[in-house]
């Protein structure tokens, strides 16, 4: 299994621009998640999903959005990237037996705004 | 508001030493309590989890313990190695088990040989 995978791994934008950022699992995980981690700080929940098609906002999801057609993916997506979107982007998942709630993270994404 | 604090600091620890690892927390009622680790230009990887009615959970090398009288978790590595040498992260679920974790900012420990 390659657990969760991320692309791209880094990217620089201009102000305004669009991207969006892809994540995808093979765990047949259900739930599934995207954080975003600034230097010196936590980890920071925007969005999460339960199940293909069932998106929801976490913490900070000003700026971002989702969707969830599969289980195997789910991308995020900047509409207008802004300077304070400049962070690391961390896509995880987690399962739905007893151990459900142990997070399998991925690579991360490292993304500049200029 | 709710809140996680870890070390802010640096803990720096000689080889073979027990390594304690803190993390408190406020305005919190969580289920339950997990600890990562992660590696400079890494995710972070899943150490443990603790539940509210659990005292301690032992994995190897590595225990911890979760007071929720003091809102408190104690991460413990014994027998420390440099390969220990990490950012260590403590997390608590936000509200029901499939929402999301709420992290605090971590611990740099080093490992000193």
């Amino acid at each position: 299994n390659a657990g969760v995978t991320q692309t791209p791994k880094f990217r620089i934008l201009k102000i305004g621009q669009s991207m969006t950022l892809q994540c995808a699992q093979d765990m047949n995980h259900n739930y599934m998640y995207w954080y975003r981690q600034d230097p010196g700080m936590g980890l920071k929940l925007i969005y999460y999903s339960v199940g293909a098609g069932i998106t929801d906002k976490g913490e900070v999801p000003n700026g971002y959005k989702v969707s969830r057609s599969t289980t195997e993916d789910f991308p995020l997506r900047l509409e207008l990237a802004a300077p304070s979107q400049t962070s690391v982007y961390f896509c995880a998942s987690s399962g739905t037996s007893r151990r459900a709630y142990e997070q399998y993270f991925g690579p991360g994404t490292r993304l500049t705004v200029t | 508001s709710q809140k996680i604090e870890q070390n802010s600091e640096a803990l720096n620890i000689q080889e073979g030493k027990t390594a304690t690892l803190t993390c408190n927390y406020t305005n919190y009622s969580p289920a339950y309590l997990q600890w990562y680790r992660q590696d400079p230009g890494r995710g972070p990887v899943f150490l443990l989890l603790i539940r509210e009615n659990e005292k301690e959970k032992r994995k190897e090398r590595l225990k911890v313990t979760f007071d929720t009288t003091l809102k408190q978790s104690l991460f413990h590595i014994t027998a420390s190695q440099p390969a220990d040498s990490a950012t260590y992260l403590c997390a608590l679920n936000s509200g029901g088990g499939a929402d999301g974790l709420t992290f605090g900012k971590g611990t740099h420990l080093i490992i000193q040989p």
